[in-house]
């Protein structure tokens, strides 16, 4: 069975500092895919980026940047200087090959930028 | 526009009664999926397709049931709404090509509410 773990429930900050979010994830495939998620107050979820397993590169998107290390299992989402309307609930979530492509989800991090 | 679109976005139902939610896409994807989100849950997977007519359960699919009898529409129906139902239910379509695009594109939710 696959298992996404978010262990921070709630994160709060102050606009302009870095907030990483932590992402541990369980699989027996050995080709899986990782996903970070954002649902905004208004509700909708929203597509941050996917990493595949074979490929542990770091990546940087603007003011987002992810670090995958297979040695931990972790997936963990920084954001450098923080807004306010990075404010959202963030999930990570897990797929796993072959898996008819479902998902699992953590149970995600709320994180609140104060102005 | 949207790709996937569900309704309705909001009702509210009586205990008992049935309920069916509805999933439509414009983007000839294969995979169709429901979930439902709950505080201190995240999202989780109630039921999903693989094609038309092909379905299979998820992890809490007691007292749901899906069909899909045509690509582009995915039925969620509650056979006796019970209170412990009330949720946000998300539909998510999925593009499997080649190699898989795997990653969900969400619709904007429905607010199911059981008294």
């Amino acid at each position: 069975a696959q298992k996404v773990t978010q262990a921070q429930t709630e994160i709060s900050v102050v606009e302009k500092e870095d907030v990483t979010l932590d992402c541990v994830y369980e699989t027996r495939d050995t080709t899986y895919y990782l996903f970070w998620y954002k649902q905004p107050p208004s509700g909708e979820l929203v597509f941050l980026i996917r990493r595949n397993s074979f490929d542990e590169q770091n990546e940087i998107s603007g003011r987002y940047s992810w670090n995958f290390q297979k040695s931990t299992s972790s997936f963990n989402f920084t954001i450098t200087a923080s807004q306010v309307v990075d404010s959202a609930v963030y999930f990570c979530a897990l797929g796993g090959g072959g898996s008819n492509y479902k998902l699992t989800f953590g149970k995600g991090t709320l994180l609140t930028v104060n102005p | 526009d949207a790709g996937i679109t569900q309704s309705p976005r909001h009702k509210v139902t009586e205990t008992g009664t049935p309920v069916t939610l509805r999933c439509h896409q414009t983007e000839n994807h294969r995979y169709m999926y429901w979930y439902r989100q709950d505080p201190g849950h995240g999202l989780r997977l109630i039921h999903y397709s693989y094609g038309v007519k092909d379905t299979d359960k998820g992890e809490v699919s007691d007292g749901y049931s899906v069909s899909r009898s045509k690509t582009e529409d995915f039925l969620l129906t509650l056979e006796s709404a019970t209170s412990s139902q009330t949720s946000v239910y998300f539909c998510a379509i999925s593009d499997a090509g080649q190699p898989p695009s795997y990653g969900y594109t969400f619709g904007s939710g429905t607010r199911l509410t059981v008294v």
